[in-house]
């Protein structure tokens, strides 16, 4: 138990519909990160908060967002699905910004059809 | 960050010692190489870290070469439960309090399968 939690565990929605996947950091981390996991496109990085703030973006869609509340939870929103948006959603978290030992949470799995 | 090439696959036995080697030709004088492992539907879990010479952990060692050109992750006795995707990532990890932001780019990683 790395102590990142995610929620939902599993997401099943239709092309065109909104979702909001919702992370936990570890205890006393500042730093989150989103990766999306798709079996064409491997582990990427989608986006990165640190405290509050958005430190880093990757290979994040318009359609997407994310926020970091005072209280350190992410949230990742996901609009306007599309039938490719299916895959594993991971945050991790680490106590600073730039430390390259991040904790991953378990991940969400969404299915778009 | 600096590419890294490793091998796609990689098979061995319970109890053997397996030696993963990662190729990083453009590693600039900050990064630093580290190494992850991911089981199936699993998020990825660091192992280990290592700057040059050679670290080693409870889990695994990483050596590195003075040209800090390749580093090699090494996994004494595996088990079948070593099997999994193992990456390696070079970059700066900032605890110097650089401006890296920390996040990390994954290549293909090498898929290790421990058979009995």
């Amino acid at each position: 138990d790395s102590g990142v939690t995610q929620t939902p565990k599993h997401l099943i929605t239709a092309t065109g519909q909104r979702v909001t996947l919702r992370c936990s950091p570890r205890s006393g981390d500042l730093s989150v990160y989103w990766y999306q996991q798709s079996l064409d496109q491997g582990l990427q990085f989608l986006i990165q908060y640190y405290n509050g703030e958005e430190r880093a973006k990757g290979n994040i869609l318009e359609r997407f967002s994310a926020q970091q509340f005072p209280d350190l939870h992410s949230e990742l929103n996901l609009s306007s699905l599309e039938l490719g948006d299916s895959a594993l959603y991971f945050c991790a978290s680490s106590p600073r910004a730039g430390f390259n030992e991040q904790f991953f949470g378990p991940g969400t799995r969404l299915t778009v059809l | 960050l600096a590419k890294t090439t490793q091998p796609i696959s990689m098979d061995s036995y319970e109890g053997q010692e397996v030696n993963i080697t990662c190729s990083h030709n453009n590693i600039a004088t900050n990064d630093y190489i580290t190494w992850y492992q991911q089981f199936p539907s699993q998020g990825p879990r660091f192992i280990i870290q290592g700057y040059k010479t050679k670290v080693t952990n409870e889990v695994a060692s990483l050596f590195i070469p003075a040209d800090r050109k390749s580093s090699t992750l090494s996994l004494p006795r595996v088990s079948l439960s070593d099997t999994a995707v193992y990456y390696c990532l070079v970059g700066d990890t900032g605890r110097g309090g650089s401006s890296n932001t920390g996040k990390l780019i994954f290549g293909q990683g090498t898929t290790l399968q421990v058979k009995p």
